[in-house]
């Protein structure tokens, strides 16, 4: 069966430095993964997409790389920032929806940004 | 503010309460979703309505029921409850995925079941 496993259930940073979380993946072909923020008590914000094709993609401080071998997505926080506290969602696309987003979440890594 | 509505945001119900979750979208998104988050699991998909038909429905128990009468809106009904169903419920919409594949999650509702 497929399985997400989003390694590090928490991981704790000093400011400044750069954040790496991982995300594995087994039994799966994603057309896509995506990365999204959430905050303690609200629903996930999307922030990145990459597709299978792709290997890497930046928006502003974060960068995502997607390695379809080792079946493995790394996202890095540059100069990481106490805002930037909170877990992180990966996300895995199926090829085939059917005029919808089938996508499969793992567990999430809570990232805390200590000063 | 990400365009999906849920209300209400919390609510307590006993096992034998009939209650409703509520959820619009205001971003002419064709697709919505239920989800169950509870701790230390993954987000579970329980329900899929695309163009308002039920698309998928991942075995969820008959305590569970979805409404979704047009695009911009989408029910959850509750009835007989246990307390293992106690968790944040998500609603959420995404467009065509030809169009996009970004899901927009509501706020969701903490539900306690007592």
């Amino acid at each position: 069966s497929q399985k997400i496993e989003q390694n590090s259930e928490a991981l704790n940073i000093q400011e400044g430095k750069t954040a790496t979380l991982t995300c594995n993946y087994t039994n799966y072909s994603p057309a896509y993964l995506q990365w999204y923020r959430q905050d303690p008590g609200r629903g996930p914000v999307f922030l990145l997409l990459i597709r299978e094709n792709e290997k890497e993609k930046r928006k502003e401080r974060l960068k995502v790389t997607f390695d379809t071998t080792l079946k493995q997505s790394l996202f890095h926080i540059t100069a990481s920032q106490p805002a930037d506290s909170a877990t992180y969602l990966c996300a895995l696309g199926d090829p085939l929806s059917g005029g919808y987003q089938k996508v499969t979440f793992g567990t999430g890594t809570k990232l805390q940004v200590i000063p | 503010e990400t365009g999906v509505t849920q209300t209400p945001r919390h609510l307590v119900m006993g096992m034998t309460n009939k209650k409703s979750l509520k959820c619009e979208q205001h971003l002419g998104h064709n697709a919505m979703y239920w989800y169950k988050q509870s701790a230390k699991k993954p987000l579970e998909l329980m329900f899929v309505y695309s163009l308002e038909e039920r698309v998928e429905n991942n075995s969820v128990p008959s305590r569970f029921s979805p409404e979704c009468p047009n695009s911009s809106h989408l029910f959850l009904h509750l009835h007989t409850l246990q307390p293992e169903d106690s968790a944040l419920y998500l609603c959420a919409s995404s467009q065509d995925p030809t169009s996009g594949n970004t899901i927009y999650f509501g706020e969701g509702s903490w539900l306690t079941v007592v």
